[in-house]
């Protein structure tokens, strides 16, 4: 089974609107940590933000925020006011345990935004 | 935080032939992993490199294959051995630490196999 599901292979938002991508996690641990990464063209991973199984409130940095929805898996990423410089592709992770752990990703939304 | 550096950050190489790909961190950490990503698809864990002990192989990689190499706490090598044009990706090399929330990833090594 898909541990990190991500359903919009591509998602389109005009410049300065607001856009979120989905992102459904599966796991039985209680401790685990759900991450977005943006990959520009040139292939970096750029960290975006991180939201903890324990945390109380939705994680938030800048112009992006986590929805975190805990009982319904939950975790999509909401991109306010989006710049052209936002177009990439944007990766929901999963960590189960601690930070020796490695990531699970899911498959990735391309986004694009228009002018 | 750590910042991770990857060599070579490109390279093109002939089928039948092998790669050594390096990955150096400033910081000292236990758990090193190498990622694959094939071309328009998602990242992939290879193997998470132990310092001290052997490599854990995720399903569908093997040690032939994918040798790796962890002679201290700050570095890690991966080799793409024999290499097929189904070997063409980028590797990521990436790491954790203590006290941060954040995956730490290295620039990546683009791998283009004719």
């Amino acid at each position: 089974a898909q541990k990190i599901t991500q359903t919009q292979p591509g998602m389109f938002v005009q410049e300065k609107e607001a856009v979120t991508l989905d992102c459904t996690y599966d796991t039985s641990d209680p401790s685990y940590g759900l991450f977005w990464y943006k990959q520009p063209s040139s292939g970096e991973m750029i960290f975006l933000i991180y939201q903890g199984s324990y945390d109380q409130q939705n994680a938030t940095e800048g112009r992006y925020s986590l929805n975190f929805q805990k009982a319904r898996k939950s975790a999509n990423l909401v991109i306010s006011a989006s710049q052209l410089g936002d177009s990439a592709m944007y990766f929901c992770a999963m960590r189960e345990g601690g930070s020796a752990r490695q990531l699970t990703f899911g498959s990735g939304t391309q986004l694009t935004v228009l002018p | 935080s750590a910042v991770i550096s990857q060599k070579p950050s490109r390279d093109i190489c002939q089928r039948g032939t092998s790669l050594t790909i390096q990955c150096q961190v400033d910081s000292q950490v236990t758990m090193m992993f190498w990622y694959r990503q094939q071309p328009g698809q998602s990242l992939t864990l290879i193997a998470t490199a132990n310092q001290g002990s052997e490599a854990t192989y995720e399903s569908g990689f093997v040690i032939d294959k994918f040798p790796i190499s962890r002679p201290n706490l700050t570095f890690s090598t991966l080799t793409v051995s024999n290499m097929s044009p189904e070997d063409s990706s980028i590797y990521l090399c990436s790491v954790g630490l203590a006290g941060y929330n954040e995956q730490f990833f290295g620039p990546g090594t683009r791998l283009t196999v004719l």
